[in-house]
């Protein structure tokens, strides 16, 4: 199994709502991220998890909220989030020894 | 300063024929390179990894060059589809950099026509 799975596909949300976006991977890695992507940009880092720790959050706002229950499993909680906010989250994992991040497809979030 | 640059930014070819993706980068000290494709709204997917020692590496009808020392690689898509209409990003890792700290290029935007 080389695969990252994320769910929901799509999720419109309004400002005072609270949302979860889930991320799974079942290929032993130990390393789990998310990113954000705007259209036509590249992806930027928002959190990595080591070994299920919080190990890099870049500067993002509280409104976002990591949580990794087990190595299989990262969780992306969303609370008061801003239109800007609207993107492609994607959740990536990777081998301890080769590093190469697989992506999953990504959850494409408007907030409305 | 750690950078990516790729050219062209975009690129349309006609069904059947071969194109060249060019990446340029200033990343040090470097320890691999990645070129992904990413489909519209989807994740991006891997196509190769070449690390310092190796200067070609071919994934069906892709084929991914890296120069170390003038820091460039290139990737070669033969026999164009359809299919290969998408965005292909150049990724590099530095070598002992914190976990996860990779430098993204901005992509070439490839659409191929029929």
């Amino acid at each position: 199994d080389t695969e990252v799975t994320q769910t929901p596909k799509h999720l419109v949300m309004g400002m005072t709502n609270k949302k979860s976006l889930k991320c799974e991977q079942h290929m032993g890695h130990r390393a789990m991220y998310w990113y954000k992507q705007k259209a036509k940009k590249p992806p930027e880092l928002m959190f990595v998890y080591s070994y299920e720790k919080l190990s890099i959050n870049e500067s993002v706002p509280s409104r976002f909220s990591p949580e990794c229950p087990n190595s299989s499993l990262l969780n992306l909680h969303l609370h008061a989030l801003q239109p800007e906010d609207s993107a492609l989250y994607l959740c990536a994992s990777s081998h301890p020894v080769t590093d190469t991040q697989y992506f999953g497809p990504g959850t494409r979030l408007t907030v409305l | 300063k750690n950078q990516v640059e790729q050219s062209p930014q975009s690129l349309i070819i006609l069904e059947g024929k071969n194109c060249t993706l060019q990446c340029n980068y200033t990343v040090s000290p470097f320890s691999n390179l990645r070129w992904y494709k990413q489909d519209t709204g989807r994740g991006p997917v891997s196509l190769t990894i070449m690390t310092f020692s190796e200067n070609t590496k071919s994934n069906g009808r892709y084929t991914a060059t890296l120069d170390a020392d003038t820091k460039q690689s290139s990737l070669h898509i033969t026999a164009s589809q359809l299919s290969d209409s998408a965005s292909y990003i150049c990724v590099v890792s530095a070598r002992g950099s914190t976990l996860g700290r990779l430098y993204f290029g901005r992509g070439t935007q490839l659409t191929v026509w029929p």
